[in-house]
């Protein structure tokens, strides 16, 4: 059975100080890793696709990165308004389905 | 702009009804899920679909049902309405991967309350 496990649940930070949301998959065959973001009462934003190890894709203050095990979304000098919930979802090999982690609720307070 | 539409947003009914809960999406796109999202659940799959007269059961199917008649939409009915179905629903579409790219884009919600 295909698991996400994110961490932290959530996590606070001052404006400008840099951190890392981690997402750690057992998928049979990592077809893609994917991460979104959801604003309270909207449905998620798609962000990034990775498909293999040693990956990274950027978006302005957001990098993710990927290994055999594990997805990293780094945030540097974050604002308020990169206050959301991040998710992470990984699809297995032959497969168009995505399995969500539970997220990770991001708060930065100015 | 492409895009992908829920109807209605927020809807109340009663224990024992039947609900139907409205996905259409312009993107052209092959691939249609169903999602509820619950506090400490994240989101989980309900049904999809890959294609026209093709469905699929998710992981949270018992008291859900869907049809596909046409490429752009993907009804979910609650056959029977039960207290436990209160939560919000969220429809996705994603390609097939012929360019590569397979990310689901999601609706904005709708936020179902059973009595």
């Amino acid at each position: 059975e295909d698991q996400v496990t994110q961490s932290p649940e959530a996590l606070r930070l001052q404006e400008g100080e840099s951190s890392s949301l981690n997402c750690s998959y057992t998928v049979s065959g990592l077809r893609g890793l994917f991460w979104y973001r959801q604003d309270p009462g909207k449905g998620p934003e798609f962000l990034f696709t990775l498909y293999s190890a040693g990956e990274e894709k950027e978006k302005e203050r957001l990098k993710a990165t990927l290994t055999k095990k594990e997805s990293f979304l780094h945030i540097t000098a974050p604002k308020p308004e990169d206050s959301a919930t991040y998710l992470c979802a990984a699809s297995g090999a032959g497969s168009y389905q995505l399995t969500f982690g539970k997220g990770t609720k991001l708060s930065v307070i100015p | 702009d492409a895009e992908i539409t829920q109807s209605p947003r927020h809807k109340i009914t009663e224990t024992g009804r039947q609900v139907t809960l409205a996905c259409h999406q312009t993107w052209n796109h092959n691939n249609m899920f169903w999602y509820r999202q619950d506090l400490g659940h994240g989101l989980r799959l309900i049904h999809y679909s890959y294609g026209v007269q093709d469905t699929n059961k998710g992981e949270v199917s018992d008291g859900y049902s869907v049809s596909r008649s046409n490429t752009e939409d993907l009804p979910l009915t609650l056959e029977s309405a039960a207290s436990s179905q209160t939560s919000v629903y969220f429809c996705a579409s994603s390609g097939a991967g012929t360019s590569g790219s397979y990310e689901q884009y999601f609706g904005p919600g709708t936020r179902l309350t059973v009595t």
